[in-house]
């Protein structure tokens, strides 16, 4: 089955305790995205990736890092975690002939950092 | 900066109706716009795309259409059923990169018996 699988799923954490939520898609999709979904502000992109090894910042990367050593994941690092990064989270990918194509969407990992 | 406005907020109609969202863009630079659903505690999933070369797409009871002279979007869902209460969002790729994909606030709609 062609999917986006994200974990965990759910994760209370505590500020500055490193953690890593992992990415993970079977489609051979070389674009793949992260987003924080957050009340009143929408669905906001942190970063993206066209391909392997390249990335870039979406509009709210502060604080977060990402790697894209291999075609199908798109770990999400975040290195010191804040009570502000409390958050939903979502991957994407899709294919991307020039541009991101349709979007296949994870389930989302829903972050609590106390 | 690229920003979607999504209008209304939230809708509420009884079932039969035809329905419009509307999407608006600032960036005329777009490379295509998508429609997304939401359900409740779930993820996105897409509903249809646009590219910047087409006017419209369509797909079942669901019609899209661009018009990118007016930075504008519609979604159009004909005969509506209490299975489509859902949120909708739509997004703009592109702009200053290829990669960037920037998300309205979406419309919230709800679909009673």
């Amino acid at each position: 089955e062609a999917q986006v699988t994200q974990n965990p799923r759910y994760l209370i954490t505590v500020t500055g305790k490193k953690l890593t939520v992992t990415c993970s898609q079977n489609m051979n999709h070389e674009y793949m995205s992260w987003y924080r979904q957050d009340p009143g502000l929408g669905l906001r992109q942190i970063y993206y990736s066209m391909n392997v090894e390249v990335t870039d910042k979406g509009d709210v990367p502060e604080g977060y890092k990402v790697s894209r050593k291999e075609k199908r994941n798109f770990p999400l690092i975040l290195e010191s975690p804040s009570p502000n990064q409390t958050s939903l989270y979502f991957c994407a990918s899709s294919f991307a002939g020039g541009a991101p194509d349709t979007q296949y969407f994870g389930p989302g990992t829903r972050l609590t950092v106390l | 900066k690229q920003e979607v406005t999504q209008i209304p907020a939230a809708l509420s109609v009884p079932e039969g109706e035809n329905l419009v969202l509307n999407c608006s863009f600032t960036d005329s630079a777009i490379y295509n716009l998508q429609w997304f659903r939401q359900d409740p505690g779930k993820g996105l999933t897409s509903l249809l795309l646009i590219q910047s070369s087409q006017r419209e797409q369509t797909s079942g009871r669901l019609n899209a259409s661009l018009d990118k002279s007016s930075g504008r979007s519609t979604l159009y869902i004909a005969a509506s059923q209490p299975g489509d209460s859902a949120t909708y969002l739509c997004a703009q790729t592109g702009g200053t990169s290829y990669g960037k994909l920037t998300f309205g606030q979406g419309t919230i709609l709800t679909v009673h018996p």
